[in-house]
């Protein structure tokens, strides 16, 4: 079965800092997605990727896809503490009859002001 | 855009009583449905695949008779917790799928906002 592996595990950086979050697959990627997650709250919908080599961005976050389509990236520029929460990535698992979306082990992100 | 409803949001319950989640999309149907579980500081970790108007498909290690899941319609899908335990407490997140969206063979999926069940 695919497994989705993410690094850090944790993160703390100063408010104004970059940082990147990385994600790997153990499979060729069909569909990645990144979420996320205040604690305690649902999550929600950053970006999804699809072809190799792609890359999107909205506002201070830009988000990766290598050529190989095995591992992504999520960048955020200017660190805000509005920033901070769990981000996790999620992948389409294919096979089966219904394609299920399976999620990285999360990385847990604080900006200090 | 797309929403998805959970219902309760919280829920504290006695050790050997059952407790129902309901989990609803309001402007789309959802021929799919999922259902994770999250423990405190850890990942999402899906529990099972509800499909409307057939049986559910459990992940491995998940016990079918403890949670039961029924899809009756497009638009609701339920958990039911069965003689639940302190160690069932977690919070749990649906998910749908819109049968009619998406791109190419990646359909989008919409989240819930959860539901926190403690047992005590």
């Amino acid at each position: 079965s695919q497994e989705l592996e993410q690094s850090p595990q944790s993160l703390i950086v100063q408010e104004g800092k970059n940082l990147t979050i990385n994600c790997t697959s153990s499979k060729t990627l069909y569909g990645l997605y990144w979420y996320k997650q205040k604690y305690g709250e649902g999550l929600i919908f950053l970006m999804m990727l699809q072809k190799g080599g792609e890359e999107k961005s909205h506002e201070k976050i830009t988000a990766k896809l290598d050529e190989k389509k095995q591992q992504s990236s999520l960048h955020i520029t200017a660190s805000q503490p509005s920033h901070a929460g769990i981000y996790l990535c999620g992948a389409d698992n294919r096979g089966g009859a219904t394609n299920k979306l399976i999620f990285g082990t999360g990385t847990l992100l604080a900006v200090q002001p | 855009g797309a929403v998805v409803s959970q219902h309760p949001s919280w829920v504290i319950c006695k050790s050997g009583t059952s407790v129902k989640i309901e989990c609803r999309s309001l402007d789309f149907q959802a021929t799919t449905m999922f259902w994770y579980r999250q423990f405190p500081k850890q990942s999402l970790m899906l529990m099972a695949t509800s499909n409307e108007g057939s049986k559910a498909t459990y992940e491995q290690g998940v016990e079918k008779d403890k949670f039961l899941i029924n899809h009756a319609s497009l638009t609701l899908s339920t958990l039911t917790v069965t003689s639940a335990h302190p160690e069932d407490s977690s919070f749990y997140i649906c998910s749908a799928r819109d049968s009619l969206g998406g791109t190419g063979d990646s359909y989008e999926q919409y989240f819930g906002p959860g539901t926190r069940l403690t047992v005590t």
